[in-house]
């Protein structure tokens, strides 16, 4: 079965620093990558995926994550962050019906 | 479009009562899932819906849960006799696609 590895538990970093957000997979097939993240009291939310096609997928909000299959990683990257990034974000992966979440990385972004 | 909507938000009850949460997916959306995630940790897959075929269900779903979706609509999770390890936020999703689902804001349960 697959799983994730989130390698940071928490990520504190400066208002409109660069931030990587670290996400490692395993698979023997296949998979479908995403990130969601999850504001204080709220659902998670699909920020970025991907499927198919181009390894670097963006979102609206600036953020990015590149797919490396060699390395099966699909780091999330943003090269500039706000205050209103802070929130937690998950990565999962996703084979048929069966999608795995890493722990989560709490983001927390400092004035 | 009202998204995915789970009540009731909250629920507080103590040891050994049975509780019922409900999920009404958003509407056209046949596949529907249920994780449980606990302070710190992602989310676990519970159980998966296809309109109302159950067809996947985790190990860590217990004889003590059931989840149903009649007419492949809305769904609810009971969990019987609860137990203190019970207390976890109860996620729900659905998707019209395998990989695009959406997500509820959760059912926060405390076993007390």
């Amino acid at each position: 079965a697959q799983s994730v590895t989130q390698l940071d538990s928490q990520v504190p970093v400066f208002e409109e620093a660069p931030v990587e957000l670290r996400c490692n997979y395993s698979s023997s097939v296949s998979v479908y990558l995403f990130w969601y993240v999850q504001y204080p009291n709220q659902g998670l939310q699909l920020l970025l995926k991907y499927l198919s096609g181009s390894t670097l997928v963006e979102s609206i909000n600036g953020f990015e994550a590149e797919f490396n299959k060699s390395q099966t990683s699909f780091h999330l990257r943003k090269p500039s962050v706000h205050i209103s990034d802070t929130a937690e974000y998950f990565c999962a992966v996703s084979v048929g019906n069966d999608m795995r979440f890493g722990a989560g990385t709490r983001l927390t972004v400092k004035p | 479009d009202t998204g995915v909507s789970q009540n009731p938000r909250h629920k507080i009850t103590k040891r050994g009562q049975n509780v019922t949460f409900r999920c009404d997916p958003i509407s056209e959306h046949n596949r529907l899932y249920w994780y449980r995630q606990t302070l710190g940790q992602g989310p676990e897959f519970l159980t998966y819906f296809q309109n109302e075929a159950q067809l996947e269900k985790s190990r860590l779903l217990s004889d003590r849960f059931s989840a149903e979706r009649p007419k492949g609509s809305f769904s609810t999770l009971e969990i019987q006799r609860t137990e203190q390890g019970d207390s976890a936020m109860y996620l729900c999703a659905s998707s019209l696609r395998t990989h695009e689902a959406f997500f509820g804001q959760g059912t926060r349960l405390t076993v007390v």
